[in-house]
């Protein structure tokens, strides 16, 4: 299993601004993903987190709007970036621990509010 | 990854099997079965996945038809914490293949 920590759990934020999410995870992981869920909606994945390189956009997400690292195998930020109220939702970050299983592990979630 | 079709919502009492379907008609031959949930205000948690065979742990069992187009998790005895909502969602089992999430089926359970 793996325990995933994101920081912050919420916050509210001005528009035209930028937050960055942070995920830490208690071992080493091979793939993370952030994912975003708008209010009373499904989860819709962003990205794919690549470890020492770009990340992995899906339809519809850009990197200048989303930027995202990951250094090393345990640790990953997503930023929204020139925020609108439209960015108000909940960021997820998830990763892959077993090859075996395929299973996935979600952190609680980073709810962003943008006033 | 396959498409899924779930009821948006379904509703069962305390203490009873609740049975959830889920159809998934142009599943490949090398694509899983897996079930999420998402209980308010967490991240998704795995129930189980499956390829063929009928799948048992301790939170739930999942019946997967023979020709594998569709399939019903069950929650054998349902309690008021499985208040939820109930992802279906077929992938391949390598790491690094994502989760598709569809609509899921927002389950009520009911003293």
């Amino acid at each position: 299993s793996a325990v995933i920590s994101q920081k912050p759990s919420r916050d509210i934020c001005q528009r035209g601004t930028s937050l960055t999410i942070q995920c830490q995870v208690d071992s080493q992981v091979t793939m993370m993903f952030w994912y975003r869920q708008q209010p009373g909606q499904s989860l819709t994945l962003i990205a794919t987190a690549n470890q020492g390189s770009e990340a992995t956009y899906e339809s519809g997400f850009v990197i200048d709007k989303f930027p995202i690292s990951r250094p090393n195998l345990t640790f990953s930020t997503l930023t929204v970036s020139n925020m609108s109220p439209e960015d108000s939702s909940i960021y997820l970050c998830s990763v892959t621990v077993s090859v075996d299983t395929g299973e996935l592990f979600f952190g609680e979630g980073s709810r962003l509010t943008v006033l | 990854d396959a498409k899924t079709t779930q009821p948006p919502s379904m509703d069962c009492a305390e203490g009873r099997a609740a049975n959830l379907p889920c159809n998934h008609s142009t599943i490949s031959g090398n694509e899983y079965v897996y079930w999420y949930r998402q209980i308010h205000s967490q991240g998704p948690q795995y129930i189980i996945h499956g390829l063929k065979n009928n799948e048992t742990n301790e939170m739930a069992s999942l019946i997967i038809t023979e020709d594998r187009k569709s399939s019903t998790l069950i929650l054998p005895h349902a309690t008021l914490r499985d208040t939820a909502v109930y992802y279906c969602i077929v992938r391949l089992k390598a790491a690094g293949n994502k989760l598709t999430f569809g609509g899921g089926t927002r389950v009520l359970v009911k003293p």
